[in-house]
């Protein structure tokens, strides 16, 4: 079965640092990969996905990750944090039917 | 990006009564949507599939007529939680897989708001 792990459970940055968050997923085969946030009180939303092509993909808010076949791994990344990227960040990875997520991370941005 | 929605948002009953939770795609007809519960501090864990004209299907450990699920048309799923206890309590997400990308993304899930169940 699918696992996929993320090392920090709670983040807490001062605004303009970077961000980095680790994620490592189980499966072997052809995987989907996923970034979710969810704000306080909201849904959850797309970051950003991966499906094929470039490894470095970039997506909405200024937020990127890396795709590292060989060490199955998804971290996202972001160079500049704001108050507003205060929220729950969630890894998932889809195989051929189901999405999977890991535990979430919780970043707290101080101003 | 295409909307979800879910209703209630939070309800709360007492213990041995059903509820029922619905799920809508607002702008896109979704042949598939699926129900996750989410524990605090957790993970969103898949507890089925939902397919539009057919039986859900669950995953293990999830018992299915604890859980009705019914998918009776393109853009509504609903959640039936029946005889509810407190063990039940717990944030119920839906999402639904747009599988023609109408809302900006093929096969893209998008997620509702959830609905927050307290058992009493």
């Amino acid at each position: 079965a699918q696992s996929v792990s993320q090392h920090n459970h709670h983040v807490i940055l001062s605004e303009a640092a970077s961000l980095e968050l680790g994620c490592n997923y189980s499966y072997g085969g052809t995987v989907n990969l996923f970034w979710y946030v969810q704000y306080p009180g909201q849904h959850l939303q797309l970051l950003l996905k991966y499906f094929s092509g470039d490894p470095l993909v970039k997506g909405i808010k200024g937020f990127e990750a890396e795709f590292i076949k060989s060490k199955f791994s998804f971290n996202l990344r972001k160079p500049s944090v704001q108050w507003s990227d205060t929220a729950e960040y969630f890894c998932a990875v889809k195989d051929d039917y189901k999405l999977s997520f890991g535990a979430g991370t919780t970043v707290t941005v101080r101003a | 990006g295409a909307v979800v929605s879910q209703h209630p948002s939070r309800v709360i009953c007492k213990s041995g009564t059903s509820v029922k939770i619905e799920c809508r795609s607002l702008d896109f007809q979704a042949t598939t949507m699926f129900w996750y519960r989410q524990f605090p501090k957790q993970s969103l864990m898949l507890m089925a599939t939902s397919n539009e004209g057919s039986k859900a299907t669950y995953e293990q450990g999830v018992e299915k007529d604890k859980f009705l699920i019914n998918h009776a048309s393109l853009t509504l799923s609903t959640l039936t939680v029946t005889s509810a206890h407190p063990e039940d309590s717990s944030f119920y997400i839906c999402s639904a897989r747009d599988p023609l990308g109408a809302g900006g993304g093929v096969n893209e899930q998008f997620f509702g708001p959830g609905t927050r169940l307290t058992v009493l």
